[in-house]
């Protein structure tokens, strides 16, 4: 019964290509996050959805757009990967933004 | 100077001691504090989450708040292997702004 899924759990990519990590999240929440971990372990918001609206978009390139077609998904395509992309990537949800509950799995993104 | 500054340690402490882990901010608008743990290679699950100051216990974790001197603390008595873990604060802002801003985490070894 996992409450937050992610697919895939790792992505081995080259530079210039694009992909998309799919999010789903079973706990009937209203609110869903993106966020990015690098390699020192920092984790920074990327995006928030409340309701299938975005709410938070921080500043990140327009190479990130999120999508959300109900409020259970919300996916992540990058296009033109960089090498400086490499990072797992989580997505979050939770019944409402006050804060962070639930954590996916993590996707660990390498570009080469 | 970051607005959320973890020590990153790593700690290691022999089972059964009591473990204190701090965060200091320079934000003095953060008023909702959480304390995250992850396990490695797992996403961050959510500990404590505190409004202002003062204390809050759950079990074998305590979270203490420290406004006039912003700084933040989770202790963990009786600690066990089975916590050994990073462990992330975070805090935001109150009213309608929701972005979490994370320390960098402690990695903690607890040692049978």
């Amino acid at each position: 019964d996992t409450a937050v899924s992610q697919t895939p759990k790792y992505l081995v990519t080259q530079m210039g290509n694009d992909k998309s990590i799919k999010c789903e999240q079973n706990l009937g929440h209203d609110t869903m996050y993106w966020y990015k971990q690098d390699s020192k372990k920092f984790l920074k918001i990327m995006f928030s959805y409340n309701n299938k609206e975005l709410i938070i978009n921080e500043t990140v390139p327009n190479r990130f757009s999120p999508k959300s077609p109900d409020k259970a998904h919300l996916n992540l395509h990058i296009n033109s990967l960089e090498l400086g992309d490499s990072a797992v990537y989580f997505c979050a949800s939770s019944q409402d933004m006050s804060t962070v509950k639930y954590f996916g799995p993590g996707t660990r993104l390498t570009v080469t | 100077q970051k607005e959320v500054e973890q020590d990153p340690g790593p700690l290691s402490v022999p089972e059964g001691a009591i473990v204190s882990l701090n965060c200091t901010y320079s934000n003095s608008a953060f008023q909702y504090f959480m304390w995250y743990r992850q396990y490695s290679r797992k996403g961050p699950e959510l500990l404590m989450y505190t409004y202002s100051s003062g204390n809050k216990e759950d079990g074998r974790f305590t979270a203490q708040v420290d406004k006039s001197s912003k700084y933040i603390s989770l202790f963990i008595r009786d600690s066990q292997p089975s916590d050994s873990a990073t462990y992330l604060c975070a805090m935001r802002r109150g009213g309608s702004n929701y972005k979490l801003t994370f320390g960098k985490g402690t990695l903690l070894t607890v040692n049978p």
